[in-house]
């Protein structure tokens, strides 16, 4: 169990530009999560995957999010047009589960800075 | 949107104190978890509580569970410096497909 992995783990960029972030969860975890956390606040949910399939996605994320989990590993998040509103921590968890959501792993985070 | 909501948003105690900590939350769960956070770091999961329990131990963590008033209460007794951090509870809603949704957080600072 080599723990739930995310990089970068800070990333500054330019308004406008694009992103990707990567997270490798625990190997034999079927659910995968990305949340974003600004200062002071407690983490907000984006989306989640079980396997390969997206099964829910924030009203709050704008297109220019998108998130993939190809063959159910692995997971990508991307930022489109980043704007300085996106600033935040994103931090990506995974789990073991069925219907029910039990106890999530949580990586490090990708610390993002748009100027 | 965040359902649960932590009470208070800050607490500095002395080390040796008990720390109490309170969630509440809006609808109905299958399960309430509490996290902990040290500045700039992941979150690591602390217990869960199901909603058919009342109360649960954990080594130093004392979490209870009232789904009438849809209330939770982490305790943390005999506090070190070492618990400052922040802590958060999560509620896994009992509707079908959604995800962990986490409050804002207490902020607890002990103080040696």
């Amino acid at each position: 169990d080599t723990g739930v992995s995310q990089n970068p783990r800070h990333k500054i960029t330019k308004r406008g530009q694009n992103v990707t972030f990567r997270c490798d969860p625990i190997s034999e975890h079927n659910r995968l999560y990305w949340y974003r956390q600004t200062l002071g606040q407690g983490p907000e949910f984006l989306t989640y995957f079980q396997n390969e399939a997206q099964l829910e996605k924030s009203r709050l994320l704008s297109d220019r999010f998108s998130a993939e989990r190809p063959k159910g590993s692995f997971s990508t998040l991307e930022i489109q047009r980043t704007e300085q509103g996106d600033s935040a921590m994103y931090l990506c968890a995974s789990s073991f589960g069925g219907t029910i959501n039990e106890k999530l792993f949580f990586g490090s985070g990708t610390q993002l800075s748009v100027l | 949107s965040q359902q649960g909501e932590e009470d208070p948003q800050a607490l500095s105690i002395q080390e040796g104190e008990n720390a109490t900590m309170n969630c509440s939350y809006k609808t109905s769960i299958n399960n309430l978890q509490w996290y902990r956070q040290n500045s700039g770091r992941g979150l690591v999961h602390l217990i869960l509580i199901r909603s058919n329990e009342r109360e649960k131990h954990s080594g130093r963590l004392r979490v209870t569970l009232d789904t009438s008033k849809k209330s939770s209460s982490l305790l943390i007794t005999a506090s070190r410096a070492a618990d400052t951090a922040s802590y958060f509870c999560a509620t896994d809603a009992r509707q079908a497909g959604t995800a962990l949704i986490f409050g804002k957080g207490t902020t607890l600072s002990v103080s040696s």
